[in-house]
């Protein structure tokens, strides 16, 4: 089993409409969460991190945790064509020395059609 | 304020050759790590660096090393090439375990 799996996409949805990127996860003590968009050719941005248990919304962004399902989700609200990318699911996990390391998906690629 | 930097962005090498890949870490940052990119894949993780000690590495052989200055910047170090170390090499800062900030990434090319 993977540690962190992302279906690999891509999700198409029309411009406007929501996008939903879903992430499961195999460490049961992560505790620590973070979506990145990647555009082709380009590195990873941080676009949103969360901790707790629930929703956390930063502008058409909303990232849903439930640690009980292992479970992580981006929702994206009026989806433009811009947001058209890669959108990696990272998990910190920690190891044997106490040391969390970051653990990455393949990533969901998106497409937003005008 | 300056972001995560990285050196050179594009680079091709021959089979066998070495080579350096350089990071400078976001201002205020005290941590780096370094992740292999392939194609199509999610970066993967090689090693960080933390007050100038390898803190912890991925599984990644030993022709993989590094180094952190007393400045935070680090150095990515790859020895006797093979052509399935082409691949983005990314730079990710962080203070200490906080959230990381990636550079752009150096695209090694090895033929």
């Amino acid at each position: 089993q993977k540690e962190v799996e992302q279906n690999s996409g891509p999700l198409s949805v029309p411009e406007g409409a929501i996008a939903s990127l879903n992430c499961t996860y195999s460490d049961r003590g992560s505790q620590s969460f973070f979506w990145y968009r990647q555009y082709s050719g380009k590195s990873p941005e941080l676009i949103m991190s969360i901790y707790s248990n629930g929703d956390k919304e930063d502008g058409r962004f909303t990232a849903q945790l439930n640690k009980a399902s292992q479970y992580v989700s981006l929702l994206i609200r009026d989806s433009q064509p811009s947001d058209s990318a890669t959108y990696l699911c990272a998990v910190k996990a920690m190891v044997n020395t106490g040391f969390q390391k970051l653990v990455f998906g393949t990533g969901t690629r998106l497409l937003v059609s005008p | 304020d300056a972001g995560v930097t990285q050196s050179p962005t594009h680079l091709i090498k021959t089979r066998g050759q070495q080579v350096t890949l350089r990071c400078s870490p976001k201002s205020g940052h005290d941590t780096v790590s370094w992740y292999q990119q392939a194609l199509g894949q999610g970066p993967q993780f090689i090693f960080q660096y933390y007050e100038e000690e390898e803190r912890q590495r991925g599984n990644f052989p030993d022709r993989f090393s590094g180094h952190q200055y007393p400045n935070y910047s680090s150095e990515l170090n790859v020895n006797a090439l093979l052509l399935g170390d082409s691949a983005l090499y990314l730079c990710a800062s962080s203070l200490d375990e906080t959230e990381a900030f990636f550079g752009q990434g150096t695209r090694l090319t090895v033929v």
